[in-house]
Formats: C-alpha cells, structure tokens, sequence
C-alpha cells in the first residue's frame, strides 16, 4: 500500500525564519509528487515533482525531489505570519492508480510575528 | 477561469439519511475525484471519473457511490449516513489522461462540510 510520512508533524517559528518540511514515500509504480497549503479551506496547489533533482520555485517556496532516496523537501525561507498553513504532501501512483492521491499527516507550520 | 466549485457548502443530516453532493470541476477537466478529509484519517481518496466512468475506488464500503455526467460535473451520495461519515467532503479536479506518461495536477473545491447527528 502507498505510503507518505511527513516531518515535522508541526513547527513554530518567527517571522523570518526558513523552515524546511520533509516528505518519505513509499508508493508502487511512482508518477508525481505533490505539494498543497491548507488553511481553513481547501487545499491550494503549489508544485508537483515529477523528475529527481528539479527544484520547483515560486517566490519564497521552493521544492526539490529525490526519487533515489524515496523524499522530497519544500522549503519556505523569509517565513510570514500569511504561510501559516498545514502543507501537505502527496504522491500519485502510475498505472491503472488514476485520480488517486495518497496524503501525508500533514506539516501544521505556525509563525509567530 | 472559474475554479472547482462544490454544493452545498455545508449539510446537517441525521443518521440513516442519504445525502447527494455536487462537484463542477474547471472548464476543460475531464477527470473528477472525491476525498473524505477527517481529523482522525487525514485526507482520503474516495473514487475518480473520468468521462462519465469511474476508473478508480478507494477503499471505502458501499454506501458511497458517485457518477459523472455528459459536461464533467459529478456527483457523490452517501445512504444510510452513519456519525462517523461527519468529515470534510472534497473534489478535485485535472485535465485527466489516457493512459500516458504524463502527470497532472489537481485542484481542490472548496469542500462541502457533512455533519451526521
């Protein structure tokens, strides 16, 4: 069965720190690797992975995937009080998986002014 | 473009109730997938379709059902609602695939909150 570890299962910090968020997988036949930020709501899309050792940018996110070593990290620098969020990770299997996305515990990210 | 739009966005039933929810993905998707998102299980899949077809299920009991219609806008319904079916109910939704190599993207609704007394 798919599996996806996330750590830390939370994080405190300042305003202007980097956090680093961590993602293991475990998953038959892998296609992609997937990133979304949760508030109160849905999740929001922020990068999917589907190469090894492509970092993915989008202002102060960034992400970076090792299909060696089963693992992806996203890493949030200059850190506002707006990026507290859960971050979810999420892998989707190739094959005849279609649609079906596996989730992490998710990484609760909360940052203090 | 207009996002994944769900209703209703939030349901009080009593248990033994069914209930219907209704996901209108992106214009241009074909594929449709629904996710339960509880405290205790985090987000789990429940099913996908594509082209009025469903291709894939989790691992959930029968009493959760879903189809797709002719313009992509699905369905889910739930019979016979239990308490612990009070979640987060979410759709997603990608420009789906035959099968290929490529890989894309979901994108989330805004959910529809159950709550089962």
């Amino acid at each position: 069965e798919d599996k996806v570890v996330q750590s830390p299962l939370s994080l405190v910090v300042h305003e202007g720190d980097t956090v680093t968020l961590n993602c293991s997988y475990e998953v038959t036949n892998f296609r992609s690797l997937l990133w979304y930020k949760q508030e109160k709501k849905a999740p929001t899309f922020l990068f999917m992975l589907t190469s090894s050792g492509i970092e993915k940018k989008s202002g102060r996110l960034s992400s970076i995937l090792d299909k060696k070593e089963l693992f992806s990290i996203l890493n949030i620098t200059a850190t506002q009080t707006g990026d507290s969020a859960v971050y979810l990770c999420a892998v989707e299997a190739g094959g005849t998986s279609y649609g079906k996305l596996t989730f992490g515990q998710g990484t609760i990210l909360t940052v203090h002014p | 473009k207009a996002g994944v739009t769900q209703t209703p966005r939030y349901l009080i039933k009593t248990r033994g109730q069914q209930v219907t929810l209704s996901c209108s993905p992106i214009s241009g998707h074909r594929s449709v997938s629904w996710y339960q998102q509880t405290p205790g299980q985090g987000l789990q899949f429940l099913f996908e379709y594509f082209s009025e077809t469903q291709r894939n299920k989790g691992n959930f009991p029968g009493r959760f059902s879903g189809r797709q219609f002719s313009n992509s806008r699905s369905e889910m319904n739930v019979s016979t609602l239990e308490l612990g079916d009070s979640a987060l109910y979410l759709c997603a939704s990608s420009p789906g695939r035959r099968p290929s190599l490529s890989a894309y993207e979901q994108y989330f609704g805004p959910g529809t909150r159950l709550t089962v007394t």
